[in-house]
């Protein structure tokens, strides 16, 4: 089965230091990943996705992500932290066999940037 | 383009009572899917639909109904509300033509039943 692991429940960052937000997959077949951003009370925001190709994913808001094939991993990453990042964080793996190419989604990454 | 929207925003509920999320879309995408959000957990899918009058289940279907008329539009309908679908609810949508496209989110029901 699918699945996503978001190791971190919460990750604090000074502003203008580099981010990072964690995230494992496990698939069966080819992995299509994507990470969304929500605000509070809002709804999910896509920021970028990996399909195939270069392993360096660049998305919104300067956000990229780093996929590793070895070690199914595909971390979010930005070189410096705006107070503005602050935000829900989800890591979600596209089901190619089930239910209409649903999401599943890792349990979340609250990402907190302090001045 | 508004993108998806949905209606209402916020609502409580009593125990047994029922009511209907609107989630519409101006995108012409034939996908258009249900999930609920849950404190601390990823986004579950409840309903899924990948064209006008064709719906199916996703993971937590129990308690909930759907239909699907037009491309547009996808209702979702609970019955008698129990206190275990507390819950914030998102409708997403996205194209057909690979799975591999990202799936566009409506801002969200947050609904408590008391």
């Amino acid at each position: 089965a699918q699945s996503v692991a978001q190791p971190e429940d919460q990750v604090n960052v000074a502003e203008g230091n580099p981010l990072t937000v964690k995230c494992t997959y496990s698939v069966s077949g080819n992995p299509y990943l994507f990470w969304y951003v929500q605000y509070p009370n809002r709804g999910l925001q896509f920021l970028l996705k990996y399909i195939t190709g270069d392993n360096l994913v660049k998305g919104s808001y300067g956000f990229e992500a780093e996929f590793n094939k070895s070690q199914t991993s595909f971390h979010l990453k930005k070189p410096s932290a705006l107070v503005s990042d602050s935000a829900l964080y989800f890591c979600a793996v596209r089901d190619d066999y089930n239910q209409g190419g649903k999401l599943i989604f890792g349990q979340g990454t609250e990402l907190s940037v302090k001045p | 383009n508004a993108g998806v929207t949905q209606t209402p925003k916020f609502r409580i509920l009593k125990i047994g009572q029922s009511m209907t999320l609107q989630c519409t879309q101006d995108m012409n995408h034939n996908y258009m899917y249900w999930y609920r959000q849950d404190p601390g957990m990823g986004l579950k899918l409840i309903y899924y639909s990948v064209g006008a009058g064709i719906t199916d289940k996703g993971e937590v279907p129990n308690g909930y109904n759907v239909s699907r008329s037009t491309t547009e539009d996808f209702p979702l309908r609970l019955e008698l509300a129990a206190p275990s679908q507390t819950s914030v609810y998102f409708c997403a949508s996205r194209v057909t033509g690979g799975g591999y496209n990202e799936q566009f989110f409506g801002p969200g029901t947050r609904l408590t039943v008391l």
